[in-house]
């Protein structure tokens, strides 16, 4: 277990639709990063955010967006949902605002029909 | 876009023998590590190595690092059937430094 927790675990939806992904990180960490894993695109970089603040965004689309909470959980918002978009969705923190060891949650797994 | 390759892509082997799994990048490094992945499920890290080092062990793990030819080799020793899984080599090159860049993956099979 590594500390992170990501809700829901399971999320089905229509196209067209919006759902919200949810991330609490470790005790303590700071950073959260949001990495999209597909079977075509493999793992990817989303978005980074440290003590609530953006630090760095990847190939992030702009249907796609996020935050940072006071409490420093985490919340990834996507809208006008595609096919494409079915995914696993992992959540990962890091005490630092710098790419050392990440800490990953389960994922959600998106299925868009 | 990946930056790092993996080779192979798939590899199965017996129990109790090694598995070696090789991992290329593109841009200058302050680290690189290697995660794990079960089948559908959260990344485990497993060896960070940074710039500065040639090898590093960690159990039966070992990892070698080339920053001159910008590649890295990820050796699992004496392995078991609970070591299946999905390997990942990840660098920080890029995007400032905060983020890792994945590579495709290593698929490792191991036959009891």
């Amino acid at each position: 277990d590594s500390g992170v927790t990501q809700t829901p675990k399971h999320l089905i939806t229509a196209t067209g639709q919006r759902v919200t992904l949810r991330c609490s990180p470790r005790s303590g960490d700071l950073s959260v990063y949001w990495y999209q894993q597909s079977l075509d695109q493999g793992l990817q970089f989303l978005i980074q955010y440290y003590n609530g603040e953006e630090r760095a965004k990847g190939n992030i689309l702009e249907r796609f967006s996020a935050q940072q909470f006071p409490d420093l959980h985490s919340e990834l918002n996507l809208s006008s949902l595609e096919l494409g978009d079915s995914a696993l969705y992992f959540c990962a923190s890091s005490p630092r605002d710098y790419a050392d060891t990440q800490y990953f949650g389960p994922g959600t797994r998106l299925t868009v029909l | 876009s990946q930056q790092g390759e993996e080779d192979p892509q798939a590899l199965s082997i017996q129990e109790g023998e090694n598995a070696t799994m090789n991992c290329s990048y593109k841009t200058s490094i302050n680290n690189l590590q290697w995660y794990r992945q079960n089948s559908g499920r959260g990344l485990v890290h497993l060896i960070l190595i940074r710039s500065n080092e040639r090898e590093k062990h960690s159990g039966r793990l070992r990892v070698t690092l080339d920053t001159s030819k910008k590649s890295s080799s990820l050796l699992i020793t004496a392995s078991r059937a609970a070591d299946t899984a999905s390997y990942f080599c990840a660098t920080d090159g890029g995007t400032g430094r905060r983020a890792l860049t994945f590579g495709s993956g290593t698929r490792l099979q191991v036959q009891p």
